[in-house]
């Protein structure tokens, strides 16, 4: 099975910031890659699809990239909403998370 | 808008089968989507349980594969989850989501619903 690493596991960060969430895969398994965002009590949400696709009505300032083994969630500049946890998908696995916390 | 909602018991005993079923509004389950179960055990992350294609083709989480039957039940356009022998680790919020065709991403989901195991 592929292993996804999430690094950090915690970030903290400023209403401002801009911020930078890795997820690597233990093995190349073809070049899409989602990112979810999850709120406490709430299902994921869908922020980007096939490495670099925007989901639909989220914010412009949510941008992803990468290839290979390692892909990058980066927030431009950090807002009070985005403070929540992300996880990376790769096929059927999912990275451990990445609690992304006010400082 | 695609709407999806999960049901089912929310205690199940150790060692017996938990059965979910998912609501599906907004989309038909005949359509080219994998139909797709996740949990998430109390704080912990997600786990991929597995995925029911539009024909019937099924993939599931090798590591509890041999617990797991899917089905779907197009008349209601719901599809289904259940997971027999169940130990205090499967205590999760289970959630259904909508997978896309090419099974890489999941776009809609449902609010999730707690399943505890305990006598």
């Amino acid at each position: 099975d592929i292993q996804m690493t999430q690094s950090p596991s915690t970030l903290s960060a400023s209403v401002g910031d801009r911020v930078t969430i890795t997820c690597r895969a233990s093995q190349s398994f073809g070049s899409w890659l989602a990112w979810y965002q999850q709120k406490p009590g709430k299902a994921p949400k869908l922020l980007i699809y096939k490495t670099s696709i925007l989901e639909s009505g989220v914010p412009s300032r949510f941008s992803g990239r990468g290839s290979g083994t390692e892909f990058t969630l980066t927030i431009s500049s950090l807002q009070p909403d985005d403070f929540a946890t992300y996880y990376c998908q790769q096929y059927k696995s999912f990275g451990q998370g990445t609690k992304l916390e006010s400082k | 808008q695609v709407q999806l909602q999960e049901s089912g018991p929310g205690l199940v005993k150790p060692s017996g089968t938990l059965s979910l079923t998912c609501g599906v509004s907004g989309a038909s389950i005949s359509s080219i989507y994998w139909w797709t179960w996740v949990r998430q055990a109390p704080g912990k992350g997600l786990e991929y349980i597995g995925e029911i294609y539009h024909s019937g083709s099924i993939r599931y989480n090798l590591s509890l594969k041999s617990r797991v039957t899917m089905s779907l039940e197009k008349s209601k356009n719901q599809f289904s989850l259940k997971l027999t022998s169940v130990t205090a680790a499967d205590t999760a919020v289970y959630f259904c989501a909508r997978g896309s065709s090419s099974s890489d991403y999941l776009d809609y989901w449902g609010q999730g619903t707690l399943v505890t195991v305990s006598s």
